[in-house]
C-alpha cells in the first residue's frame, strides 16, 4: 500500500515571497508523483506530474517539483507567490503503471498582501 | 474545451431518501473515479471503472452506495438510503487510461442530507 504526507495543513505566505509545500510519500514498488491544486469551489487540476525522466518538473505558471527518491519526497516550490496562488494544493502518489491515485490530506496556501 | 461535467452541483436531501449523481466523462476517456471529500477524511477514492467496468470500488460503502456506467457517457453514483454522514463533495474525474496518468476532475456535487 501507498500514503502520502503532507505536513503542513496551511501555509500562509506573503506575495512575492518564495514558498515550499512538502510532501513525502510511501511505496514499496516504483511510483508516479502529481500535485493538484483546487480552487474554492472548484474541482482538482493538475499542477505538475513527475513519470520518468528529469526528476525536476515545471508547471506553466512558475511552480515546480523536484522528485527525490533517496528522501521520498516530491516538494512543491515556487520562488515568487502572488495573490492567485491562493488554492488548496494535494501530493498524490500512483503505482507504476496506475491510474488509481492516493491523495495527502492538502495544505492551504495562503497569500497575504 | 473538453471538460467533466457533473450534475446536480447542488444537492440537498432528507434523510432517507435516494440521490442519484451523474457524471460525462470526457469524450475518449475510459477510466472514471468517483470521490468523496470531506473536512475531516479529505478526499476519497469510492470507486473507478474502465471500459465502464468497475475496477476496484473497495472505498464504497456496499450496503447503501452504488455506481455504474450505464454507457461510455454516462457514470452514475446513488445513495439509497442517505444519511447526514454522507455529507460532502463528490467529485467525478476520467483518464485516458494506459496513455496518459493524468486525472480530469469535474465541478463536483455538494450533498447535504439533513
Amino acid at each position: 500500500a501507498q500514503s502520502v504526507t503532507q505536513l503542513d495543513s496551511q501555509v500562509p505566505v506573503f506575495e512575492e515571497a518564495p514558498v515550499e509545500l512538502r510532501c513525502n510519500y510511501s511505496s514499496s514498488v516504483s511510483v508516479y508523483l502529481f500535485w493538484y491544486v483546487q480552487y474554492p469551489n472548484q474541482g482538482l487540476q493538475l499542477l505538475l506530474k513527475y513519470l520518468s525522466g528529469s526528476t525536476l518538473v515545471e508547471s506553466i505558471n512558475g511552480f515546480e517539483a523536484e522528485f527525490n527518491k533517496s528522501q521520498t519526497s516530491f516538494h512543491l516550490r515556487k520562488p515568487s507567490v502572488h495573490i492567485s496562488d491562493t488554492a488548496e494544493y494535494f501530493c498524490a502518489v500512483s503505482n507504476f503503471g496506475n491510474e488509481k491515485l492516493t491523495f495527502g490530506t492538502g495544505t492551504r496556501l495562503t497569500i497575504i498582501p | 474545451d473538453a471538460r467533466v461535467t457533473q450534475t446536480p452541483r447542488h444537492k440537498v436531501t432528507e434523510m432517507g431518501q435516494e440521490v442519484t449523481m451523474r457524471c460525462q466523462p470526457i469524450l475518449g476517456h475510459n477510466t472514471v473515479f468517483w470521490y468523496r471529500q470531506t473536512m475531516m477524511q479529505g478526499l476519497e477514492l469510492l470507486a473507478y471503472f474502465r471500459n465502464r467496468a468497475p475496477l476496484d470500488d473497495s472505498g464504497m460503502p456496499k450496503d447503501r452506495f452504488s455506481a455504474e456506467m450505464p454507457d461510455a457517457t454516462l457514470a452514475t453514483l446513488k445513495i439509497q438510503p442517505s444519511e447526514p454522514r454522507d455529507s460532502a463533495v463528490y467529485f467525478c474525474a476520467s483518464a485516458r487510461g494506459g496513455v496518459e496518468y493524468e486525472q480530469y476532475f469535474g465541478p463536483g456535487t455538494r450533498l447535504t442530507v439533513t
